[in-house]
Formats: C-alpha cells, sequence, structure tokens
C-alpha cells in the first residue's frame, strides 16, 4: 500500500522567505512519481511540479523545488521568495507503477499562509 | 489553455435523493478520474476510468456510486440515494494516459451538500 504523510498542518512564513513543505512517502513500488498541488481558497487544484523516482536531479519550476531524498523516503516541496498569493493548502501526491490507471494518493496537506 | 470543467459547482440536495455531477475533461485525455474532498481534510481518490470502463475504485466508491462517459465528451458521477456524508468537494481530473510522470488536470469542483 501507497502512504503520503504531510506532518505540517500549518505553517507560517514571512513575505520574500523561504519555506519549506514536509513529505514522506512510503511504497513498494520500485518506480513512482511525487506530485505537489496548491489549493486556494477557491478550491481549485493546481499542479505545482512532479519528481519521479529514478530522477536523479531535483526538480524545480520557478520559485517551486522539490528536495527529493530517496533513502529517506521524502519529497519537501521548497518555496523561495514567497508571495501573499502563496497562501493556501498544499497536497503531496504520489502514483506508483502499479496504479491501475494512474490514480493519485495524496496526503493531508499543510495549510501555508504568507504574512505581510 | 484547455481545462476540465465541473458543473454544476454548487449543488445542494435532500438526503436520499440522486445526484448527478458532469465533468468535461480534457478533449485528448484518455483517463478520468473523480476525487471527493470532505471539508478540511485530504482529496481521496474515488474511481478511474480508461477505455469506457472502470479501471480502478476505492472503497468509498460502493453500490451507491456509478460513473458513465454518455457521450465521448461529458464523464458523469452520480450518486443514488445521498446520504449526509456525502457532502463534500467532488473534483473530475483527466490524463492523456496513466503513466507515472503525467501530471492529472483538475476541474474546479463541485460542492455537494447533503440536508
Amino acid at each position: 500500500a501507497q502512504k503520503i504523510t504531510q506532518t505540517q498542518p500549518g505553517m507560517f512564513v514571512q513575505e520574500k522567505e523561504a519555506v519549506t513543505l514536509d513529505c514522506t512517502y512510503d511504497t513498494s513500488d520500485q518506480s513512482y512519481g511525487l506530485f505537489w498541488y496548491k489549493q486556494p481558497s477557491s478550491g481549485e487544484m493546481i499542479f505545482l511540479i512532479y519528481q519521479g523516482s529514478y530522477d536523479e536531479q531535483n526538480a524545480t519550476e520557478g520559485r517551486y523545488s522539490l528536495n527529493f531524498q530517496k533513502a529517506r523516503k521524502s519529497a519537501n516541496l521548497v518555496i523561495s521568495a514567497s508571495q501573499l498569493g502563496d497562501s493556501a493548502m498544499y497536497f503531496c501526491a504520489m502514483r506508483g507503477i502499479y496504479n491501475q490507471g494512474g490514480k493519485l494518493i495524496f496526503g493531508q496537506g499543510t495549510e501555508l499562509s504568507v504574512k505581510p | 489553455e484547455p481545462e476540465v470543467t465541473q458543473t454544476p459547482s454548487h449543488q445542494v440536495t435532500q438526503m436520499g435523493q440522486e445526484v448527478i455531477l458532469r465533468c468535461v475533461p480534457i478533449s485528448n485525455h484518455l483517463y478520468f478520474y473523480w476525487y471527493r474532498q470532505i471539508l478540511g481534510q485530504k482529496v481521496e481518490f474515488l474511481v478511474s476510468f480508461y477505455n469506457n470502463e472502470i479501471s480502478e475504485k476505492s472503497e468509498i466508491f460502493d453500490d451507491q456510486f456509478s460513473v458513465e462517459r454518455p457521450d465521448g465528451s461529458n464523464f458523469t458521477l452520480k450518486i443514488r440515494s445521498t446520504k449526509l456524508e456525502d457532502s463534500a468537494m467532488y473534483f473530475c481530473a483527466s490524463s492523456p494516459d496513466g503513466v507515472l510522470n503525467t501530471e492529472a488536470f483538475f476541474g474546479q469542483g463541485t460542492r455537494l451538500t447533503v440536508v
């Protein structure tokens, strides 16, 4: 079975500072993908970044980067230069190679609040 | 930019009534999904659909639930006899394929309230 754990229910960060949102996972699959989604208060789910289990480099997308530590089974999201618009729920999710049809398993989420 | 569209955005229904939630996935996508998010909780997988049949379903997706792709563009979730605990945000998602590195594109959600 696959499991995603996000241990930080809420985080605060000062505008323009960097913040790390934690995500650990558990899977017996050799190949898997890790995703981060942002959910603002309006409710939609916005894809941020992807990391494959065999990718040797950490993924980056603009201000988002993923600190992937495979041996520790962690895939932490780093947001640099936080902006007020970054205030939202953030979900870590996983897809395994044996997931028929490619379903995503989500963590509990972390609510990020950016202070001016 | 293509997007997944869900209707309605909000639905209030009486307990025991049937509801149909509608989705129009991105046109060239092959995999379709429904997820549920009870208020303040995590997003939970309900069902995946490929090649006109269910490819996987979760324990939540019991006999009260069904999915259909009636006309090649719409993808619907039907709840036959709603219960109070079905109140949640329901997300439709689609992917061009089911491989590891393909993101799922989510609709904006339908907030279902059962009273």
